[in-house]
């Protein structure tokens, strides 16, 4: 039972404009949320996270969107970049375990 | 410094043998995670460390024996390794194992089990 999706496996986006990754979870317990980006052949970068008790969180390029009730959050990058081209991963976590929960990752594609 | 440096970076063996992968972070975090990440698949936690203690074991093999040294370091031994337990396996640490502290992850060791 995949408790983190990612329903879109890739997306292409023109450089300059916006791209937004989606990510839905079944889990009511979870109370963090975070993107990672992926390189091939290396460890996850952290992106960005929000606090359930947040609707949005903002950092330069990034920005994250929360929707409790409909148990879905969002990664906004504007303006997109080909550097941005890589792997995104939604991750959950929730209490004091420390574990998160992957979603399958979106392939994002920025064409210069 | 925000570093978790794993070593080594690749490493073949065979299914008799016994490595071991390293980790290592110098940011006085107190949690250090195993993750394993399969071709086209999400990481999926295997052990969690907190103040060098286990905390969580998923489930993972006894093949798989994971040592907290010390606050810096994390180990995984493998000993008798099967070719299905070929993957990237990632090393991540945060300053506590609670929600709301981000994990910082390695850049993993590759493994191949021949």
């Amino acid at each position: 039972d995949q408790q983190v999706k990612q329903n879109s496996p890739s997306l292409s986006v023109q450089e300059g404009r916006i791209s937004i990754l989606n990510c839905d979870y079944t889990n009511s317990m979870f109370d963090y949320f975070l993107w990672y980006k992926k390189y091939p052949a290396e460890g996850p970068t952290f992106l960005i996270s929000i606090s359930s008790i947040k609707d949005k969180n903002e950092d330069g390029r990034f920005t994250v969107f929360l929707n409790k009730s409909a148990k879905h959050l969002s990664l906004h990058i504007v303006p997109s970049q080909p550097g941005d081209s890589a792997v995104y991963f939604c991750a959950a976590s929730s209490g004091n375990t420390g574990k998160l929960i992957f979603g399958q990752g979106t392939t994002l594609q920025v064409k210069p | 410094d925000t570093e978790v440096t794993q070593t080594p970076k690749h490493l073949v063996m065979g299914m008799t043998n016994k490595k071991s992968l390293k980790c290592e972070q110098h940011m006085g975090h107190r949690a250090m995670y195993w993750y394993k990440q399969k071709a086209k698949k999400p990481p999926e936690l295997m052990f969690v460390y907190s103040y060098e203690k286990l905390s969580i074991n998923e489930s993972v093999p006894s093949r798989f024996s994971p040592e907290c040294p010390n606050s810096s370091l994390l180990n995984l031994h493998l000993h008798a390794l099967q070719p299905e337990d070929s993957a990237l396996y990632l090393c991540a640490s945060s300053q506590a194992r609670t929600a709301g502290t981000e994990a910082f992850f390695g850049q993993g060791t590759r493994l191949t089990v021949v």
